[in-house]
């Protein structure tokens, strides 16, 4: 069973300061990983995700992870936040396994509960 | 190119209604997915197609069915609505699974009295 923690459901930064939002999983196998975007009345989108080629991770909008697996986490981080960057953040693990492969895979994401960004001008 | 597309964007319900909220892609993705996203509780997967004319169950799939009859659209039913399913839907899909990403709806926000 795959899972994902999410440390701090609400998380305060000023603007132009360093942005970090945490995100460990457990996985039985070698996981992809994922973090989304979603503004206010919106759908979710992909900001950046692994699977399993370089370790550190260049998505939109300036962020990026690095993916730790002595760790099992996988945080996102920004240099310096922008009021636009306020909105909720989900990281989200899958492992990797599809039916074709194993005969008993997963087409599952599981989600984390979400991290709400404030940045304070 | 619309991506996906979701009908209706706001529904009120009352318990024991029927409705069918509609799932639209046009990007010929074979994935598709419906998810509940309530407060503190991120998404929760309910059900999901891996092609034209098949479904799965997902997470919490109780009280909902699926329907696949075409490669573009994924049906939710709701059949006997409970309080319990007030939440926001989301629709998504995929041209792979798990390791490609998933386009998401604007989503359809759920209220049953």
């Amino acid at each position: 069973a795959q899972s994902v923690t999410q440390l701090g459901s609400h998380v305060s930064v000023s603007e132009g300061a360093l942005v970090l939002l945490r995100c460990n999983y457990s996985s039985s196998v070698p996981p992809y990983l994922f973090w989304y975007v979603q503004y206010p009345n919106q759908g979710l989108q992909l900001l950046l995700k692994y699977t399993s080629a370089a370790t550190l991770v260049k998505g939109i909008n300036g962020f990026e992870a690095e993916f730790k697996k002595s760790e099992t986490s996988f945080h996102l981080t920004k240099p310096s936040a922008h009021m636009s960057d306020a909105a909720e953040y989900f990281c989200a693990v899958s492992d990797g396994r599809t039916r074709a492969h194993s005969g008993a895979g997963s087409y599952q994401l599981t989600f984390g509960k979400g991290t709400k960004l404030s940045v304070i001008p | 190119n619309a991506g996906v597309t979701q009908t209706p964007k706001f529904r009120v319900l009352k318990t024991g209604q029927s409705m069918t909220l509609l799932c639209a892609q046009d990007m010929n993705h074979e994935y598709m997915y419906w998810y509940r996203q309530d407060p503190g509780m991120g998404l929760r997967l309910i059900h999901y197609s891996v092609g034209e004319g098949t479904t799965a169950k997902g997470e919490v799939p109780d009280g909902y069915n699926v329907s696949r009859l075409k490669k573009q659209n994924f049906l939710l039913g709701l059949e006997s609505a409970a309080p319990s399913q007030t939440s926001v839907y989301f629709c998504a899909s995929s041209y792979y699974p798990l390791s490609y990403e998933q386009y998401f709806g604007p989503g359809t926000r759920l209220t049953v009295t």
